[in-house]
């Protein structure tokens, strides 16, 4: 079985282009997560997919930000434009519909993303 | 508002050391805990997590943790290290089904043979 996939592994870009990253999840997993963690600090939420739907975007930093999932398979995040501040690893995770109160995430290897 | 933290930022111990990062959550109600690992170069790893049941839960290679709920810690042990433990180690928690994690700072383990 695949695991979760991301593109690009790596993206250098310059303040104020934009980046479009790419999450595959694990092959029949509704549930996708983006996270993202910024240099010595914890890795954050940033939204929940169920399918092709937004069920908690709470974690998204500002509107410079636009995840979809079309179809409900793979996600991509955009971030427009980009600043210094949104340097970072950005990691996709994506789970299964539990059958009681036990999900289990499974994370990709992440994208890391340095703006200059 | 939950939060997650590891006292240990940076650990080096030496081969056949014991281990034990400490792990504390900020919730009242009902979590599920994990903590998770990230060797070198590889992606965030599952090493074992917590829902219900024996608060002593096993994971791979040999990790275990302990969910003590009065203390609210879900501290993480092995009784000696490897070299190949070197990594990054994350507690997370969630309160709610299928919902988001809350982690840690993390905490990076540094073992020398």
């Amino acid at each position: 079985e695949a695991g979760v996939t991301q593109f690009p592994s790596h993206s250098v870009i310059e303040k104020g282009q934009t980046v479009t990253l790419r999450c595959d999840p694990i092959s029949g997993h509704d549930n996708l997560y983006w996270y993202r963690r910024v240099m010595g600090k914890e890795i954050k939420f940033l939204l929940h997919f169920v399918k092709e739907s937004k069920q908690d975007e709470s974690g998204m930093p500002n509107n410079r930000f636009l995840a979809e999932r079309t179809g409900g398979t793979y996600s991509t995040l955009k971030v427009q434009p980009a600043e210094l501040e949104d340097s970072g690893v950005y990691f996709c995770a994506s789970s299964q519909p539990p059958t009681s109160n036990q999900e289990t995430q499974y994370f990709g290897p992440g994208t890391r993303l340095l703006v200059l | 508002a939950q939060s997650v933290s590891q006292h240990n930022h940076h650990v080096i111990l030496s081969e056949a050391a014991s281990l034990e990062l400490g792990c504390n959550y900020s919730y009242g109600g009902t979590v599920n805990l994990f903590w998770y690992v990230q060797y070198p170069g590889q992606h965030l790893q599952l090493l074992l997590k917590y829902f219900s049941g024996d608060p002593l839960v096993k994971g791979i290679k040999g990790f275990e943790a302990e969910f003590i709920k009065s203390k609210f810690s879900f501290n993480l042990r092995k009784p000696s290290v490897q070299w190949s433990d070197t990594a990054e180690y994350f507690c997370a928690v969630n309160a709610l089904r299928a919902d988001k994690l809350i982690f840690g700072t993390g905490t990076r383990l540094q073992v020398f043979p």
